[in-house]
């Protein structure tokens, strides 16, 4: 099974809809981050959460929200989807104490549409 | 400026050759490296990282960082269709504590 999970793989929206990304990780790690994909910009930071009681916006937060529900579980919500939010969305997990401690895991990624 | 730049690409490089990945930073509180590799529609996967001034090996990869210069490359040798991919270079530590900075990625063709 893999060790960080992604639901849905795939989603079609309507501008003006709320959604939300589940993301859910076997590997114990209290690190948790979202990230979007847009061709041609690399990967860009939307929050992070080193623990369940920490959450931190990142680059590009506006439009976005989050909830740390377990250590296990990081969702990301889309409260009022515009075109603009279409783009591959990951999320990635960190344990700051192994070696090479800021190695983050990736989901498969979620694949967002608003149209 | 972008915190981590890499060379924009793409790069295309024949079956058996060494292809040769480069990548910048601006923050000198940097303490490591990483890259990534990304097929098409797939999630990043990791290559190696490194810490250390010098080279590191890891069979046909070599990553290399120069904290003086600031820099950061990934060799691969005997490069094969399969290594065809995007690749990411990205930066930990300094003001990114705890958090990675990524590049926009180079995307690497192998051809036969």
């Amino acid at each position: 099974d893999a060790d960080v999970t992604q639901t849905p793989r795939n989603r079609i929206t309507k501008t003006g809809k709320r959604i939300m990304l589940e993301c859910s990780q076997t590997k114990g790690h209290d690190r948790m981050y979202w990230y979007r994909q847009d061709p041609g910009l690399g990967l860009r930071l939307i929050y992070y959460s080193f623990d369940v009681k920490d959450i931190n916006k990142g680059e590009i937060s506006d439009g976005y929200s989050v909830s740390r529900q377990a250590q296990a579980k990081f969702s990301l919500s889309l409260e009022s989807a515009i075109p603009n939010q279409t783009a591959l969305y990951f999320c990635a997990t960190s344990d700051p104490l192994r070696q090479g401690a800021d190695t983050q895991y990736f989901g498969p990624g979620t694949r967002l549409t608003v149209l | 400026q972008k915190e981590v730049e890499q060379n924009s690409g793409p790069l295309s490089v024949p079956e058996g050759a060494i292809a040769s990945l480069n990548c910048t930073y601006s923050d000198r509180g940097s303490q490591s490296f990483f890259w990534y590799r990304q097929y098409s529609g797939k999630s990043p996967e990791l290559i190696m990282f490194i810490y250390s001034n010098g080279d590191k090996e890891d069979g046909r990869f070599t990553a290399q960082l120069n904290k003086a210069s600031q820099y950061v490359s990934l060799l691969i040798r005997d490069s094969q269709p399969s290594d065809s991919a995007t690749y990411l270079c990205a930066g930990a530590g300094g003001t990114s504590y705890g958090k990675l900075t990524f590049g926009q990625g180079t995307i690497l063709t192998v051809h036969p």
